[in-house]
């Protein structure tokens, strides 16, 4: 059962910004980094942000991420056809890691 | 090359037992914080265990008490033996990297599929 919370969807047309929330509590995101995957249909998730606001080498500019407290956020600026996924959050809690429920990225 | 090359999946009735591979290379997988995530179908991802470079592990609730992560060193391979399967275990599982200085899970396997049906 996840324990952050995201809408279960966004969307936005091209070149639009979009933003993604999740919503923990005091032993997950209050207290660790968020990190932020994107599944597009059919394949393996791919790490797109680390340590709340971080982005691997390779993944755009164009993805943001943010946290305050016991949330976090994830924007697309620019947004592109290729951006069309399911994003989840996620975040430690204690020895466990909990994922957010996903949100699916719709662009119209 | 960092890859990882999930095995083992298949149809097993209920109450049944697998046992899943993940073959690393390009890396030490005793090095690294090693984890199997799992997907149902049409469902989101759940994180199932963890085994850290020092060797301890972790579970998610829903797991705990029927499987167990391992590791082989000679042979670069992480393992989750899955005892008392139930309908709700079927789901596509992943092998992740993590490297353990809170970069995130940054490599992943393919993924398995596992249907746990009779």
């Amino acid at each position: 059962q996840s324990v952050l919370t995201q809408p279960p969807s966004a969307s936005g047309t091209p070149g639009q910004r979009v933003t993604i929330s999740c919503s923990g509590s005091s032993s997950n995101i209050g207290s660790n980094y968020v990190y932020w995957y994107q599944q597009l249909p059919g394949t393996a998730p791919k790490l797109l942000i680390y340590r709340n606001n971080q982005r691997p080498s390779g993944v755009p500019d164009r993805f943001s991420g943010s946290k305050s407290g016991t949330s976090a956020s994830l924007a697309i600026s620019g947004l592109r056809s290729e951006d069309e996924a399911d994003y989840y959050c996620a975040a430690w809690d204690d020895s466990l890691y909990v994922f957010g429920t996903g949100t699916k990225v719709t662009v119209l | 090359e960092v890859q990882l090359v999930e095995s083992g999946g298949g149809l097993i009735q209920p109450g049944g037992s697998l046992r899943l591979s993940c073959a690393a290379s390009g890396f030490t997988v005793s090095s690294n914080y090693m984890s199997w995530v799992r997907q149902a179908p049409g469902k989101g991802l759940e994180w199932v265990s963890v085994i850290y470079s020092g060797g301890s592990t972790y579970y998610a609730d829903s797991v705990k008490g029927r499987f167990t992560i391992s590791r082989d060193n000679s042979k670069n391979t992480l393992y989750l033996q899955m005892n008392s399967l139930r309908a709700e275990d079927t789901a596509v599982y992943y092998c992740a990297r993590d490297l353990g200085d809170s970069s995130g899970y940054l490599d992943w396997g393919q993924g398995t599929l596992v249907t746990v049906s009779s």
